[in-house]
C-alpha cells in the first residue's frame, strides 16, 4: 500500500501567518491526493482534491499544489479557525491511506 | 441535503462484537458505496473497508479481513459495519462516509457520518 508522509508534524504560527503543509508518497499518485481538515470532535472536512481543486465551500486562502510523489497544502494567511490538523489522503491506489496528519497551532 | 446519520457510542469487553450502523438520506442510496474509516484516540485516520450500496460488492483493509463484515439494507438506506474479537487497540471513533459505486474509484469522499465512539473495555 501506498504510505503518505506528512512534515511537520507541528506547525506553530500566528493568524495572519501563510502555513505551508508537506505531503510525500511513497509511490506515485499522479494528481489524485485530497487534503482534509479536522477539528477536534469533527469528522473531516475535504479542503482540496486532485491535488489542486478547491472544495465547494472552501476559502480561497486554502490551495494545493504538486502531483506524482510530492503535493503542498498552503494557507495564504492563517485565520482563528484555520488551526486544526490536516490529513493528505491517496486513493490513486487502493486501500486508500492518509497521512499520519499535520497539527497547525497557534504560536 | 445529503446526510449520514450513525448510531450511537457502545462500550464493549474485549473478544466481544459490535455493529454500527449509518442511515443515508438526502441521496438515492444505491447510486454510491460506503467507506468506512476509524480513528483511534490522538491518532489518524485508518481507512478500513468500501462496500457497494448497489450490489453489495465489499473491499477491506488487509487488516481487517476476517474480521470485520459490512452490510447494506437498501429498504432502510442504512450500512451497518461488524467488527468481531474486539481488542483494546479497537477503541476508536468509527465514521462511515459516502464513497463512490466502484472499487478503486479516485472520487474524493466528500460526506461523513457524525462518527461513533467504540470503547473497548473490560
Amino acid at each position: 500500500e501506498i504510505v503518505l508522509t506528512q512534515s511537520p508534524a507541528t506547525l506553530s504560527l500566528s493568524p495572519g501567518e501563510r502555513a505551508t503543509l508537506s505531503c510525500r508518497a511513497s509511490q506515485s499518485v499522479s494528481y489524485y491526493l485530497v487534503w482534509y481538515q479536522q477539528k477536534p470532535g469533527q469528522a473531516p472536512r475535504l479542503l482540496i482534491y486532485d491535488a489542486s481543486t478547491t472544495a465547494p465551500g472552501i476559502p480561497a486562502r486554502f490551495s494545493g499544489s504538486g502531483s506524482g510523489t510530492d503535493f503542498t497544502l498552503t494557507i495564504s494567511s492563517l485565520e482563528p479557525e484555520d488551526f486544526a490538523v490536516y490529513y493528505c489522503h491517496q486513493r490513486s491506489n487502493w486501500p486508500p491511506t492518509f497521512g499520519q496528519g499535520t497539527k497547525v497551532e497557534i504560536k | 441535503q445529503v446526510q449520514l446519520v450513525q448510531s450511537g457510542a457502545e462500550v464493549k469487553k474485549p473478544g466481544a462484537s459490535v455493529k454500527v450502523s449509518c442511515r443515508a438520506s438526502g441521496y438515492t442510496f444505491t447510486s454510491y458505496g460506503i467507506s468506512w474509516v476509524r480513528q483511534a484516540p490522538g491518532q489518524g485516520l485508518e481507512w478500513m473497508a468500501w462496500i457497494s450500496a448497489y450490489n453489495g460488492n465489499t473491499n477491506y483493509a488487509q487488516k481487517f479481513l476476517g474480521r470485520v463484515t459490512m452490510t447494506t439494507d437498501t429498504s432502510t438506506s442504512t450500512a451497518y459495519m461488524e467488527l468481531r474479537s474486539l481488542k483494546y487497540d479497537d477503541t476508536a471513533v468509527y465514521y462511515c462516509a459516502r464513497d463512490s459505486i466502484r472499487v478503486g474509484a479516485t472520487n474524493p469522499v466528500y460526506y461523513w457520518g457524525q462518527g461513533t465512539p467504540i470503547t473497548v473495555s473490560s
